[in-house]
């Protein structure tokens, strides 16, 4: 059973365009979600994160949208650039949980 | 420097050997993870430490097991490769009560042939 769905599985965009990133979850346990990035051949590394008591959440040309009756989250980013081509994780936890599922990704291509 | 690191980067087999791998983690973190990651990306939870106790096992063949001899270090030996262990290997780790804020290391590429 997939806990957190990610669409879609990839998306090119232009440089300078707006990417969307879709998240949802099924657990209402759920209440904290990171997004992760990770580049070919290195980890993923801690993008930006939000809690379930706020809607919003920016960082730079990075944004975090969610929803928590429809329980879904989308992660904006803004002005894309070439560097900013990785795969892209979504991810669920609950508080003081050990367990963090992780979505199956969505590779982002930004084209010059 | 402060990081989580892996060894070897790389490591091709055949089927049927024994292999480790190492990660340490410089950050000062209580909670160790390793997670393999397939070909298309897929992230699974293998195995979490907490301060050198197993706290999550996930449903891994038998010849997975992960060995910790203190808070900055967690191996993973793989009696018996086989095809399908062909992957990614990540570590990762996390303070105390930060579970979700995971700091990966590089990983180590395994290929079974």
């Amino acid at each position: 059973q997939q806990q957190v769905r990610q669409s879609p599985q990839s998306l090119t965009v232009w440089e300078g365009e707006t990417a969307i990133l879709n998240c949802s979850y099924e657990d209402s346990t759920f209440n904290y979600f990171p997004w992760y990035q990770q580049f070919p051949g290195e980890g993923p590394a801690l993008l930006i994160s939000i809690r379930s008591v706020s809607d919003k959440k920016e960082d730079g040309r990075f944004t975090i949208f969610f929803n928590k009756r429809e329980k879904k989250l989308s992660l904006h980013i803004t002005d894309s650039q070439p560097g900013d081509s990785a795969t892209y994780f979504c991810a669920a936890s609950e508080a003081g949980g050990y367990k963090v599922v992780f979505g199956s990704g969505t590779r982002l291509l930004v084209s010059p | 420097e402060t990081a989580v690191f892996q060894t070897p980067n790389y490591h091709v087999t055949q089927v049927g050997n024994e292999v480790s791998f190492n990660c340490k983690q410089t950050l000062g973190h209580d909670t160790m993870y390793w997670y393999k990651q397939d070909s298309k990306k897929l992230l699974k939870i293998m195995f979490s430490y907490n301060n050198k106790q197993l706290i999550v096992n996930e449903t891994v063949p038998r010849r997975f097991s992960p060995q910790s001899s203190d808070k900055a270090h967690l191996n993973l030996r793989i009696k018996s490769v086989e095809p399908e262990d062909s992957a990614v290997y990540l570590c990762a780790s996390s303070p105390l009560g930060y579970y979700a804020e995971q700091f990966f290391g590089p990983g180590t590429r395994l290929t079974v042939l």
